[in-house]
């Protein structure tokens, strides 16, 4: 199964209301990160968080990681139009090679 | 600053015929390689990595093959597509330092 799985699989909100992803992993990480996917599009880094973070800001984002329970969320307050994309969390494995491995992402839409 | 490229953005082959992606990154040196596939609405399944020149590991079983001929280059070919080939084909650079970079995609159609 996949090392990181997100939910809900698909999730519609209002403009201007917050938005909450989660993301459940199964082996120890050294670090989650979070991208983003517009339509046919590459992927967009958004914010890396590390094994000993549990929570962490980059401008609308929130992102914690609970280790003991192996998820982490990613919040995305007032939310906008051009937020509508696929939200995708990654991991690494702990034992320090370079591959990470995606999950199956979350589809966001901003209803304006 | 640091750019990938990818081409050709869109290709149509019918089954059977060769396959040849490219993948260039500019503005840094010996950079992790990664060839991502991922299918219609779903996560990225990774198919090969790169950590140097001629050093390539495969994840996953197929009728796909990676070549780095270069520092900066990364090719993924096949010698006779499958339709199961279909997909949207992601180039990634990382500086070994977590996270990855993305290049626009190919998207392939095997007919």
């Amino acid at each position: 199964s996949q090392q990181g799985e997100e939910d809900p699989q698909a999730l519609s909100i209002q403009e201007g209301e917050n938005a909450t992803m989660n993301c459940s992993y199964k082996t120890s990480i050294n670090n989650l990160q979070w991208y983003r996917q517009n339509s046919g599009r590459g992927l967009v880094h958004l914010i890396l968080i590390r094994s000993n973070e549990r929570e962490k800001h980059s401008g609308r984002l929130r992102v914690t990681l609970d280790t003991s329970k192996k998820s982490s969320s990613l919040l995305i307050t007032a939310s906008r139009a051009a937020d509508t994309a696929s939200y995708f969390c990654a991991t690494d494995a702990n034992f320090g090679n370079e591959k990470l491995t995606f999950g199956t992402g979350t589809r966001l839409t901003i209803i304006p | 600053s640091q750019t990938i490229h990818q081409w050709p953005a869109t290709l149509v082959q019918p089954v059977g015929s060769p396959l040849s992606l490219e993948c260039t990154v500019e503005g840094t040196s010996n950079p992790n390689l990664y060839w991502y596939r991922q299918a219609a609405g779903r996560g990225l399944q990774l198919l090969f990595y790169s950590v140097g020149i001629g050093q390539i590991s495969s994840e996953v079983p197929q009728n796909l093959s990676a070549s780095r001929p270069q520092d900066r280059q990364f090719i993924l070919s096949s010698k006779k597509l499958l339709l199961s080939d279909s997909g949207f084909y992601l180039c990634a650079w990382s500086s070994k330092a977590d996270e990855q970079y993305f290049g626009p995609g190919t998207r392939l159609t095997v007919t």
